[in-house]
């Protein structure tokens, strides 16, 4: 079954104490994304990779870490997580072929609180 | 940088009826891809529907149509004989040409009354 898989899905933990989020694809998809999403403001672009070892900031890259040493992983790393950094987070992949673009596909999301 | 607006923050709809949700954004882009994406109670994100800038002819799926306005910048979704499983929040998403930038709109919470 074609999917993206995101581990945990629920995780509480504490300021400051370093926390890794995976993010693994079977469909052999180029482009990979991490959103956060919180109430009021959809969904939020923290980084994107276009291939392995291809990685670039979104729109929220401040607090957050990741690698793309696989093409089918893409882990997000919180080296010192914060309460600001309390979300939903996403995990995508999409085709990128010779510039054209399709949908994303997206993990069930992973919980995240940080007291 | 590019911006996605959804002025309704909440509709609701009676069953079997129709409703239109509205989405906004701003690009200086010829080229790009727009989606709506829905968000059910369990958080999975669901692709919707797509439409592609070049295209003049409005995406449809099944029950699910845009009006698409490209002068505008205007990407509508009208859902048309809603169904109880429609409830849920729709988020409007730009993609530029080279698919790198995904913005996303607030997103719209949507109810079907019985």
């Amino acid at each position: 079954e074609a999917q993206v898989t995101q581990n945990p899905r629920y995780l509480i933990t504490v300021t400051g104490k370093k926390l890794t989020v995976t993010c693994s694809q079977n469909m052999n998809h180029e482009y990979m994304s991490w959103y956060r999403q919180d109430p009021g403001l959809g969904l939020r672009q923290i980084y994107y990779s276009m291939n392995v070892e291809v990685t670039d900031k979104g729109d929220v890259p401040e607090g957050y870490k990741v690698s793309r040493k696989e093409k089918r992983n893409f882990p997000l790393i919180l080296e010192s997580p914060s309460p600001n950094q309390t979300s939903l987070y996403f995990c995508a992949s999409s085709f990128n072929v010779q510039g054209a673009t399709y949908e994303q596909y997206f993990g069930p999301g992973t919980r995240l609180t940080v007291t | 940088a590019q911006t996605v607006t959804q002025s309704q923050p909440e509709m609701s709809v009676q069953e079997a009826e129709t409703v239109t949700l509205s989405c906004t954004y701003d690009t200086s882009e010829s080229d790009y891809y727009l989606f709506w994406y829905k968000q059910p109670p369990s958080r999975q994100m669901i692709l919707v529907i797509r439409q592609e800038a070049y295209k003049q002819q409005n995406a449809t799926e099944n029950r699910f149509s845009v009006n698409f306005q490209k002068a505008a910048k205007s990407f509508s979704l009208k859902i048309s004989d809603s169904q109880l499983g429609d409830a849920a929040m729709y988020f409007c998403a730009y993609l530029d040409n080279y698919g790198q930038n995904f913005v996303f709109g607030p997103g719209t919470r949507l109810s079907v009354l019985p």
